[in-house]
């Protein structure tokens, strides 16, 4: 089955102490990306990816790290979590990026807490 | 400065009613994508309209880009407990979301 897998689906957390947010997706697609939803803000991409090796800032990059390693792997890294780094965050992928009809495939988020 | 505006934010409604919510922006696309999440997953794509006044037909919605290429509708006729979650607009080519409409649909 063609998906994209987050884990874990739950976390909490206190701040400072770093974390990974695992993605991986099994559809051989070049682009890839991190969102985090919160209330009243819609969804806000943090970075994104549009093959290995190359990665770039989306709208809030900050407090974030990512890597590309691998086709399929786009880990999001937490160096040090603050609170306001408390959201629902989504991992997405798309066969390419700019293409017209190619829409983002999402996980089923992981609910982050920091204390 | 929110690329794509959504209304309205929120709109509850009963059971059979219909609806329409809207995607603008100052901005042309060259397609433009609508989602629909469910609580507790992620964004599922309904649809991707290309061609400015298409309209397409999935069941009892109905999504329209506008002539212009800078706004879209979706309209929901008899809308059902099914139909409730967050739909959201998307450009098509750059990723960039709007802020989503929730709709609650009351048995």
């Amino acid at each position: 089955e063609a998906q994209v897998t987050q884990n874990p689906r739950y976390l909490i957390t206190v701040t400072g102490k770093k974390l990974t947010v695992t993605c991986s997706q099994n559809m051989n697609h070049e682009y890839m990306s991190w969102y985090r939803q919160d209330p009243g803000l819609g969804l806000r991409q943090i970075y994104y990816s549009m093959n290995v090796e190359v990665t770039d800032k989306g709208d809030v990059p900050e407090g974030y790290k990512v890597s590309r390693k691998e086709k399929r792997n786009f880990p999001l890294i937490l160096e040090s979590p603050s609170p306001n780094q408390t959201s629902l965050y989504f991992c997405a992928s798309s066969l390419s990026w700019g293409e017209n009809n190619s829409p983002l495939h999402f996980g089923n988020g992981t609910r982050l807490t920091v204390t | 400065t929110q690329l794509l505006e959504q209304s309205p934010q929120f709109l509850s409604i009963q059971e059979g009613e219909n609806l329409t919510v809207y995607c603008n922006s100052s901005s042309v696309f060259s397609s433009l994508q609508w989602y629909r999440q469910e609580p507790g997953e992620g964004p599922v794509l309904l649809v991707t309209v290309v061609t400015g006044g298409e309209v397409k037909k999935l069941k009892r919605l109905t999504f329209q880009f506008g002539d212009a290429r800078k706004d879209s509708s979706l309209h929901i006729t008899a809308a059902q407990p099914g139909d409730t979650g967050l739909y959201l607009c998307e450009t098509g080519n750059q990723f960039y979301f709007g802020t989503g409409t929730s709709l609650t649909v009351i048995p």
